[in-house]
Formats: structure tokens, sequence, C-alpha cells
């Protein structure tokens, strides 16, 4: 599976969209690009994934460029509950998931 | 009800044995074993599929897994060492194309 480069850290303001970047330029194909996060000492939680196209539920925004060597994840209302670990991470047929070192997202009120 | 763990956290001593349970999401087939550790980070376990185990990462053979005709599942370490002190997760999926939701995990302390 392709590896991922996150910025260690950011900082968004409460209420605002918080974007996350990632860096996947050796993706392949029938990767997918994910996204999971997690609250210190719980288990990772889903948030949304995308192969070429962008996406959006619930949660957040997935954007994929055309070329499909990087991607941004947006949380489009930011809350202080959203504070955590955010893992981008490429999934082939595998599925053996690996979480690099993510960005921690703080937001701050 | 999404995954669920138990126990939620577990005190063991170096040559002991520890059976840890999984409860996949109602309706899926597959679940996954993963080790998180500050150091190693998130890493592979074992996947089964319809009580079969689809994959295996690079753990020795004190790690072995099964699944029941529930999708329920457990995993066992014998023979415990100290790293292997760690949050252990279970994710499961409907299938095996589809995205796994991560348990809480099982916190196992050896000592």
């Amino acid at each position: 599976d392709a590896k991922t480069t996150q910025p260690p850290s950011m900082d968004c303001a409460e209420g605002r969209a918080a974007n996350l970047p990632c860096n996947h330029s050796t993706i392949s194909g029938n990767e997918y690009v994910y996204w999971y996060r997690q609250i210190h000492s719980q288990g990772p939680q889903y948030i949304i994934h995308g192969l070429k196209n962008n996406e959006t539920n619930e949660m957040a925004s997935l954007i994929i460029t055309e070329d499909r060597k990087s991607s941004t994840l947006i949380l489009p209302h930011a809350t202080l509950r959203d504070t955590a670990v955010y893992y981008c991470i490429v999934v082939g047929s595998a599925r053996q998931l690996t979480f690099g070192s993510g960005t921690q997202l703080t937001v701050l009120p | 009800a999404g995954v669920t763990q138990s126990p939620t956290h577990l005190i063991k001593t170096r040559g002991q044995q520890v059976t840890l349970s999984c409860s996949p999401i109602s309706g899926h087939r597959s679940v996954s074993w993963y080790q998180q550790t500050p150091g190693q980070g998130l890493q592979f376990l074992f996947e089964y599929f319809s009580e079969t185990q689809r994959n295996k990462g690079n753990f020795p053979g004190r790690f072995s897994g099964r699944q029941f005709s529930n999708s329920r599942s457990e995993m066992n370490v014998s023979t415990l060492e100290l790293g292997d002190s760690a949050l252990y997760l279970c994710a499961s999926s409907e299938g095996l194309d589809n995205e796994q939701f991560f348990g809480p995990g099982t916190r196992l302390t050896v000592l």
C-alpha cells in the first residue's frame, strides 16, 4: 500500500472549517484513500473514504485531486469534540490498515 | 450498536495467556485484529471471514485467533511477554471490500 504524508499538527478555531491535507503521491489505480480519527486511547473512528471522486457524508467531505496524489479532509464546522489524531491511509486489496503518525488536530474555543 | 470488545482492561504477568473477545456489528462477517503501541503504531494481526482466516500479519505463533459462526471472534496470546502490552483493537466490516469499523479496544498490560 502507498505511503502517506501528513502535517504533524494543526489548530482550528471552533465553528470554522478544518482542512486536513494528505499527500499520497505513490497511490496506485485500485487503492482507496481512507480517513480515520482517534481520540486518545479510544478505538479509531472511520470517517470517510474515496477512490477518485469527491465524497461527502454526515461527518466530513473528502476532496481528491485529479491526479490522485493528494487529498484534503474537510470538517465543515469543527467542534471541540473533533480534537483527535487524524489518519489518512491508502488501502488496496490487502486491507491491512497501517496508520502513520497522523495529524493532531486541536480545535480551539 | 457498534463493535464491542471485552474486557476493556486486563493485567497479566509474563508467561500467562490471555483471550480477548470481539463482537462485530450485526450483519458484519469480517473481523480483523490489530495491535497498537506508541512505538510501533497500528499493526495488523489477522483477519477472519466466515470462520476462516483470510490474512495474517507478521506476528509469532503465540498470537492466534478464531471466528465463530455468529461472526464473533476471539484472539489468544500465549506465553505473554512484556512487549505484548498494547491496545488490541478489533474491526469489523460487512465483507472483504468494505470499510472497517473499530471497537474501543482492550488495553492489555503485561507485568
